[in-house]
């Protein structure tokens, strides 16, 4: 069975500091797919991004990025730089590979950057 | 392009009563999924459907829980009769094939909160 743990259940940083949000997967498949969505308070869930599982390159996007480690089932979060507007609910999650790519997520880390 | 919509976004409701929560997915897409979202079990998928047709419907938790694709922009999810336990946050979520025959990435609606008092 998929399984996503989020062990950081909330995170509470000043502005400007940098955050690391933590996630760790469990799966039986060689090929899969892996994610993080945001919360914000408005409730939505907002997509930031999806990594296969071919590949470990770690992804840069303006503040954000990705460090994808397969050998320690790791998918972690860093935002550089941060705002209160980063403030939210992040959610990692895992699906299949193939098919409908049906989401299991993880707890969700609960960020909220003081001014 | 107008993402998921879904309605009403604020549902409150007494015991027993029947419940009807609205998705229209993002024009073109074939893969349909409804979520809910609660404090004791987070995220969980409830059911799906492809092309209209619910594929997987392991995750509805009980009989009073129902959902229908009558075509391809619009779904329901029914509750009935609701209970105090079916409060939550209940999210729909489309996607589609992409070029490479893979499935693509799900976007979420903004949910409808519901309270069954």
């Amino acid at each position: 069975a998929q399984k996503v743990t989020q062990a950081q259940t909330e995170i509470s940083v000043v502005e400007k500091e940098d955050v690391t949000l933590d996630c760790v997967y469990e799966t039986r498949d060689t090929t899969y797919y892996l994610f993080w969505y945001k919360q914000p308070p408005s409730g939505e869930l907002v997509f930031l991004i999806r990594r296969n599982s071919f590949d470990e390159q770690n992804e840069i996007s303006g503040r954000y990025s990705w460090n994808f480690q397969k050998s320690t089932s790791s998918f972690n979060f860093t935002i550089t730089a941060s705002q209160v507007v980063d403030s939210a609910v992040y959610f990692c999650a895992l699906s299949e590979f193939q098919g409908a790519q049906k989401l299991v997520f993880g707890q969700g880390t609960r960020l909220t950057i003081n001014p | 392009d107008a993402g998921v919509i879904q309605s009403p976004r604020h549902e409150v409701t007494e015991m027993g009563q029947e419940v009807t929560l609205r998705c229209k997915p993002i024009s073109g897409h074939d893969y349909l999924f409804w979520y809910r979202q609660t404090m004791m079990r987070g995220l969980e998928l409830l059911i799906y459907f492809n092309n209209n047709v619910p594929i997987d419907d392991s995750g509805m938790p009980e009989d009073r829980f129902s959902a229908k694709m009558p075509n391809a922009s619009f779904s329901t999810l029914k509750i009935q009769p609701s209970e105090p336990r079916d409060s939550a946050v209940y999210f729909c979520a489309s996607s589609t094939l992409s070029s490479g025959g893979m499935t693509d990435t799900q976007y979420f609606g903004p949910g409808t909160r519901l309270t069954v008092l």
